[in-house]
């Protein structure tokens, strides 16, 4: 049982740069997440979907675009890479089911920008 | 509005002794609280929830939270440590507001464990 899966785990990425990460689940969850986690900062939501095709920005969107073609699949874009983009994302996704559902996560992309 | 406040950052004790990790919040309405662990290059994994069942939650690894509303805290408790229990551990709330799940994490408490 997978779970939720992102891909890629590492990657470096120059200034400027532009890259997508992919988060895969398999549980037919509705919510999906994506969050950035920073040392002292616990985890800052940046875009967030409630269902495919629908998307909306959480609490650090600026720098990413994120799109939800399929109910399985979230993905987060930054299209110009900047330093303070180096972060570890997580994605995570959740039932419908009220304030109550756990949020299952992802192992995590390191994402450093020189 | 909501916030979570884990009271520190870092926490050591030694192997066998007890584990207390503190966590207090605020939110304006009835919220679920969970506690995530997050061991090296991991991702997050639930230890237990509340969603207002038994103020006494008990989860996974021996680890088990009390709500106690008057406080606004829901602490998390191990009666002995293990090694395998030094990690980050996160505070978490969550309320629907909005159309969707608001969740707000605290900032992580690490845990050290000292043989």
């Amino acid at each position: 049982n997978a779970g939720v899966t992102q891909t890629p785990k590492f990657r470096v990425l120059k200034t400027g740069q532009s890259m997508t990460l992919l988060c895969a689940q398999d549980m037919n969850h509705e919510y999906m997440y994506w969050y950035r986690q920073d040392p002292g900062m616990g985890l800052r939501l940046i875009h967030y979907s409630v269902g495919e095709g629908t998307t909306a920005k959480g609490e650090v969107p600026d720098g990413y675009n994120v799109s939800r073609l399929k109910k399985q699949n979230f993905l987060l874009g930054l299209e110009s890479a900047a330093p303070s983009q180096t972060s570890v994302y997580f994605c995570a996704s959740s039932t419908p089911a009220g304030f109550n559902s756990p949020l299952h996560f992802g192992n995590g992309t390191r994402l450093t920008v020189t | 509005a909501q916030s979570v406040t884990q009271l520190d950052s870092h926490v050591s004790v030694s192997e066998g002794t007890p584990v207390l990790l503190r966590c207090n919040y605020s939110s304006s309405y009835s919220p679920s609280l969970f506690w995530y662990v997050q061991h090296p290059n991991k991702g997050l994994q639930l230890l237990l929830k509340y969603t207002s069942a038994a103020t006494l939650v008990k989860g996974i690894n021996g680890f088990e939270a009390e709500f106690k509303k008057s406080e606004t805290s829901f602490h998390l408790t191990k009666p002995s440590a293990h090694m395998s229990d030094a990690a980050e551990y996160f505070c978490v709330v969550s309320v629907f507001s909005g159309g969707y799940q608001k969740v707000t994490f605290g900032t992580g408490t690490k845990l050290q464990v000292i043989p």
